[in-house]
């Protein structure tokens, strides 16, 4: 079975501050990892995604991840937070060893970046 | 390039009526999946579509159903409405059986009087 958690509701971040956002997962294979944000009222916006490789992943507007793998985590970071950062953002994994896995989602993190 | 459409945007029914839910997703893409956003909170997976054939169910009762057109498109039914199935339904496509991206469309509102 395979699982993702964000053990943080929220985040609270002064603007110029770096910020991270956490998430663990579990998957029997090799885990394929997501990061995404959602604006209020809107679907969810790509950020982000590990597959194999390079540990730091970058994505869009300035947002990085790291993989451990010995620790289970995909960290979403970045250096210096802005206001408009302020949204929902969700961890996804898939299990890449498993024909017949699904996407699933954690239960998102509330990040507010303070001015 | 055409991203995830849903219709409609909004939807109101009361209780005990049944909803239909639309999805098309990004051309090339041929799975379909669906999830259930209540209050701004997390996303529970409802239903998972590929080649037509339904492939995983999350953990929803029966009268959550769809199914999956051989164009790709998708439909989501929900029956015997219920006040707590007032959420916001996403949908998103992939390409299956690749390490490509699952893009969401802007989803439909369910609100149930």
């Amino acid at each position: 079975a395979q699982s993702v958690a964000q053990p943080e509701d929220q985040v609270n971040v002064a603007e110029g501050n770096p910020l991270t956002v956490k998430c663990t997962y579990s998957v029997s294979g090799n885990p394929y990892l997501f990061w995404y944000v959602q604006y209020p009222n809107r679907g969810l916006q790509f950020l982000l995604k590990y597959i194999t490789g390079d540990n730091l992943v970058k994505g869009s507007y300035g947002f990085e991840a790291e993989f451990n793998k010995s620790q289970t985590s995909f960290h979403l970071k970045k250096p210096s937070a802005l206001v408009s950062d302020s949204a929902l953002y969700f961890c996804a994994v898939r299990d890449l060893d498993s024909s017949a896995s699904k996407i699933i989602f954690g239960s998102g993190t509330r990040l507010s970046i303070r001015p | 390039e055409a991203g995830v459409t849903q219709s409609p945007t909004h939807l109101i029914k009361t209780r005990g009526q049944q909803a239909t839910l639309r999805c098309s997703p990004i051309s090339g893409h041929t799975s379909v999946y669906w999830y259930q956003q209540a209050l701004g909170l997390g996303l529970q997976f409802l239903l998972w579509y590929d080649e037509g054939e339904e492939r995983n169910r999350g953990n929803f009762p029966p009268r959550f159903s769809g199914r999956q057109f051989p164009n790709y498109s998708s439909e989501l039914n929900v029956n015997a409405l219920e006040l707590e199935d007032s959420a916001l339904y996403l949908c998103a496509s992939i390409r299956e059986r690749s390490t490509d991206t699952q893009y969401f469309g802007p989803g439909t509102r369910l609100t149930v009087l």
